[in-house]
């Protein structure tokens, strides 16, 4: 079955930039999108079809998608991102996640 | 404003049967795919799988498949994930999340508030 694997944990200073990747077999051939998780609460979409950005979601978040690396980038990090980031794609009509990487923001 | 809202927290025994729902409202029902996602504790996102309002079409998940069925009736928005017999491994928070098809994927939003099933002896 494919797989998506994320750093379980990255960690940023306020101000700087996060970059959290998530791999996978040919991952550029297929469309990435990114959901933000704070505790308690229901997951939200951050990036979609690799890079596009949902209404709402701030400028800061951006994504990339190539070879076999997808990744969420946040420049200018603030607290309120610190969450657990999980990216998704999918394979042969079945939704795939990867395992989530907690971003502490320090 | 395009909304999921998912019933209530269950606490059900081991062996007993269980139906989920997940209610649309402010879009055209039949419009979103819905995809039901299962979160243990502690842990991460896993697709179970969807429903095409449409037409009730269905894909699961391997790794569900066989264990849970989804639904939909049409008539009053909403779909449904069901279980004829838990385990207590069925513990955990389960998300409805609506999708449209575009360019040969699907992302996930809006989501539910999610619906917390216990089941325990």
């Amino acid at each position: 079955s494919y797989e998506l694997t994320q750093p379980p944990s990255v960690s940023v200073s306020p101000g700087q930039t996060a970059s959290i990747t998530c791999s996978g077999d040919k991952l550029g051939d297929k469309y990435a999108s990114w959901y933000q998780q704070k505790p308690g609460q229901s997951p939200l979409l951050v990036i979609y079809q690799d890079y596009k950005r949902p209404s709402g979601i701030p400028e800061r978040f951006s994504g990339s998608n190539s070879g076999n690396t997808a990744t969420l980038t946040i420049s200018g990090t603030q607290a309120m991102d610190e969450a657990e980031y999980y990216c998704q794609a999918w394979d042969s009509s079945t939704a795939v996640f990867g395992g989530g990487t907690k971003l502490t923001v320090l | 404003d395009v909304q999921l809202v998912q019933s209530g927290a269950e606490v059900k025994k081991p062996g007993e049967s269980l139906r989920i729902s997940c209610k649309g409202s402010g879009y055209s029902f039949t419009t979103y795919w819905i995809s039901w996602v299962r979160q243990m504790p502690g842990k991460g996102l896993e697709w179970m799988g969807r429903i095409a309002p449409s037409d009730s079409y269905t894909n699961y998940s391997p790794s569900f498949q066989g264990h849970v069925t989804i639904s939909a009736d049409n008539s009053i928005s909403t779909a449904y994930l069901q279980w004829t017999s838990l385990k207590a491994s069925d513990s955990a928070m389960y998300y409805c999340a609506g999708g449209v098809a575009v360019a040969g994927t699907v992302w996930f939003d809006p989501w539910g508030q999610g619906t917390l099933v216990t089941v325990s002896s």
